[in-house]
């Protein structure tokens, strides 16, 4: 059973340029969740989506990030227009639909703005 | 506000000794606690979790951690530190204990000297 995957692993940007993020999930998992870690600090909780909703984002900035989590297809998180405070790590988790609602994290993606 | 500290950046053990690691968690009720480890470049792998029950969780890799109400804390522990335990900690708690949003604390790093 495969765990959550992440791609790609290292993403450069300029600033300016569009980041898209792409996260699938376990097997059988429905729930994701993203968060960002910035250098030398922990994780900071950014948002959590089911299959076609986004169920929390409050820790998504207002501006420029989006996410989604289609029926079809790894779970994205959009970076519009970046710049070097978003350089990052990004990590993706993800959770059964029932039962044990342990996050199992991906290996995350560094982001890099130039 | 609600906060999960972990309250040593660093800590260096010598292989061989005993090793804990503290987190200190500020809610009203007990949230669902965690410990993650995270190494060089990677993700984060789960070593413990605790629920409810016995206050006294085994992980993985020989990890312990031990919940105390009166205390507000998950401090993780193991009897001897192996050269491979070096790497990040972190303490996370799930305060809606409904498995959405983490809060995780600000990491430990620990050094083994051989």
């Amino acid at each position: 059973n495969a765990g959550v995957m992440q791609n790609p692993r290292h993403l450069v940007r300029r600033r300016g340029q569009e980041a898209r993020l792409r996260c699938s999930p376990m097997k059988g998992h429905s729930h994701v969740y993203w968060y960002r870690q910035l250098p030398e600090e922990g994780l900071k909780f950014m948002v959590y989506l089911q299959k076609e909703n986004i169920i929390d984002e409050s820790g998504m900035p207002k501006e420029r990030f989006s996410a989604e989590f289609p029926k079809e297809g790894p779970s994205i998180l959009r970076i519009q227009q970046v710049v070097r405070g978003d350089s990052a790590a990004y990590f993706c988790a993800s959770s059964p639909p029932l039962g044990d609602i342990t996050q199992y994290f991906g290996p995350g993606t560094r982001l890099l703005v130039l | 506000a609600q906060s999960v500290t972990q309250p040593d950046i660093h800590i260096t053990v010598s292989e061989g000794a005993s090793l804990e690691l503290r987190c200190n968690y500020s809610y009203g009720a007990t949230p669902y606690l965690f410990w993650y480890v995270q190494s060089p470049g990677q993700g984060l792998q789960l070593l413990l979790k605790y629920f409810s029950g016995d206050t006294l969780v085994q992980g993985i890799k020989g990890f312990e951690a031990e919940f105390k109400r009166s205390q507000s804390s998950f401090n993780l522990r193991k009897p001897s530190v192996h050269w491979s335990d070096a790497a990040e900690y972190f303490c996370a708690v799930d305060h809606n204990n409904a498995g959405n949003m983490l809060t995780f604390g600000g990491g430990t790093r620990l050094m083994v000297k051989p």
